[in-house]
């Protein structure tokens, strides 16, 4: 069975920084692309950014409001991917879930950690 | 890079019809036919409906059919069940900045 297992979410001040992790397992992990996504509360679904696999370079892509700020980056030994969030602010709020990615939509979703940015 | 344009919440009754349209742009839904449905239930993560703007994955109800149209999708629900209440979500691959977008979200209501 394909599971997806986020953790590391906390409360931060602003500015603060965090990392989060997501633990895979039931599916080759190396060859995945893994997405990461975010929903505020009461709110929708954001895209936050993608690592590829490394036969694709591993490259990274981000959203706007977090170029700059967010790192995601993989270990393929540990089945793991990993959220580092800089400079938080307080509309970084939400519920991050991590999200296998399959030709081009999000597949398989873990049920989200939630990381809180306030004083 | 905005949010793909879907309507706040659409209602019927149980054994009716809806269809959920998510408007976006040349650059991401008319761009190409990467577009996907979640469903959301309170408290739940999403779960992929539909992919590549009209295939459902196995185990989804052929209740559930999308479609596209230019610059606009569309999610149609047939023979509406209880259990179809939920939030529902567009997200179109864009290939620019941002890679992907998601819709604004729609509430389904079953009366």
């Amino acid at each position: 069975e394909v599971q997806l297992v986020e953790s590391g979410g906390d409360l931060v001040e602003p500015g603060g920084s965090l990392r989060v992790s997501c633990a895979a397992s039931g599916f080759s992990f190396p060859d995945a692309w893994m997405h990461w996504v975010r929903q505020a509360p009461g709110k929708g679904l954001e895209w936050v950014g993608l690592i590829k696999n490394k036969r694709d370079g591993g490259t990274t892509h981000y959203a706007a409001p977090v170029k700059g700020r967010f790192t995601i980056s993989r270990d393929d030994s540990k089945n793991t991917v990993f959220l580092q969030m800089n400079s938080l602010k307080t509309e970084d709020t939400a519920l991050y879930y991590c999200v296998t990615d399959y030709f081009h939509h999000m597949n398989v979703w873990g049920k989200g950690t939630t990381v809180s940015v306030s004083s | 890079q905005s949010a793909l344009t879907q309507p706040r919440s659409v209602s019927e009754s149980p054994g009716q019809s809806v269809t959920i349209s998510c408007t976006g742009t040349s650059s991401d839904v008319g761009a190409n036919n990467y577009v996907s449905w979640y469903q959301q239930h309170p408290g739940q993560a999403p779960k992929v409906m539909i992919y590549d703007v009209s295939k459902r994955p196995s185990g989804v109800p052929d209740r559930f059919s999308g479609s596209k149209s230019g610059n606009t999708a569309s999610l149609t629900i047939t023979g509406l069940q209880a259990e179809d209440e939920a939030d529902y979500y567009c997200c179109s691959y864009s290939g620019s900045y941002t890679l992907y977008v998601f819709g604004t979200g729609t509430k389904v209501t079953v009366l």
